[in-house]
């Protein structure tokens, strides 16, 4: 079991591209979480998804970032016509059907804007 | 809404030394209490997972406390070393267990 695999590890982009960030869940996890962790800050929740489901977007930034767990393939986070202040590490965990106990994190990837 | 404090934000240690890393939430409304480590340019390693009807859990040298009424838990770390050097996050689970709010961490260093 290869656990949460993220990638790319690193992402670097100029102001106004896209970003695409990709999480495939460990085997048997249907449940994926995206979190932002910003310099000198804490992880921020930002999605929680299932297959084909958002179930909280709480929080994530009303604009320009979205969010995709297809039936097939890796969950998406999308940042369009990405900013500086979007330079971070984003962070993915899965978990299996439940309570959210079995919280597994990928190695995340660090994303930064020039 | 949820916050979650830990104290202190950086610690330096000798080798050897007993230790403790606080952490205090302002709703008692939760789930269950993780903590993890996270090392330079990784990701998060869970650690330690008490639910809320829990009152403790231990794994080798690292013994986690909850007390849900007063909003803390500690970390204690026996007999630390060079390779426990990482900082440390706590986090509360809300909503069912799946949405996890973190503290800022506890950056710790052991020498030797």
């Amino acid at each position: 079991n290869a656990g949460v695999m993220q990638n790319p590890r690193h992402l670097v982009r100029r102001r106004g591209q896209e970003a695409r960030l990709r999480c495939s869940p460990m085997k048997g996890h249907s449940h994926v979480y995206w979190y932002r962790q910003l310099p000198e800050e804490g992880l921020k929740f930002m999605v929680y998804l299932q297959k084909e489901n958002i179930i909280d977007e709480s929080g994530m930034p009303k604009e320009r970032f979205s969010a995709e767990f297809p039936k097939e393939g890796p969950s998406i986070l999308r940042i369009q016509q990405v900013v500086r202040g979007d330079s971070a590490a984003y962070f993915c965990a899965s978990s299996p059907p439940g309570d959210g106990t079995g919280y597994t994190f990928g190695s995340g990837t660090r994303l930064t804007v020039v | 809404k949820q916050e979650v404090t830990q104290i202190p934000a950086a610690l330096s240690v000798p080798e050897g030394e007993n230790l403790v890393l606080n952490c205090s939430f302002t709703d008692s409304a939760i789930y269950n209490l993780q903590w993890f480590r996270q090392d330079p340019g990784k990701g998060l390693t869970s650690l330690l997972l008490i639910q809320s009807s829990q009152r403790e859990q231990t794994s080798g040298r690292l013994n986690a406390s909850l007390d849900k009424s007063s909003g803390r838990s500690t970390l204690y770390i026996a007999a630390s070393q060079p390779g426990d050097s990482a900082t440390y996050l706590c986090a509360v689970s809300t909503g069912g267990g799946n949405k996890l709010t973190f503290g800022t961490g506890t950056q710790l260093k052991v020498e030797l």
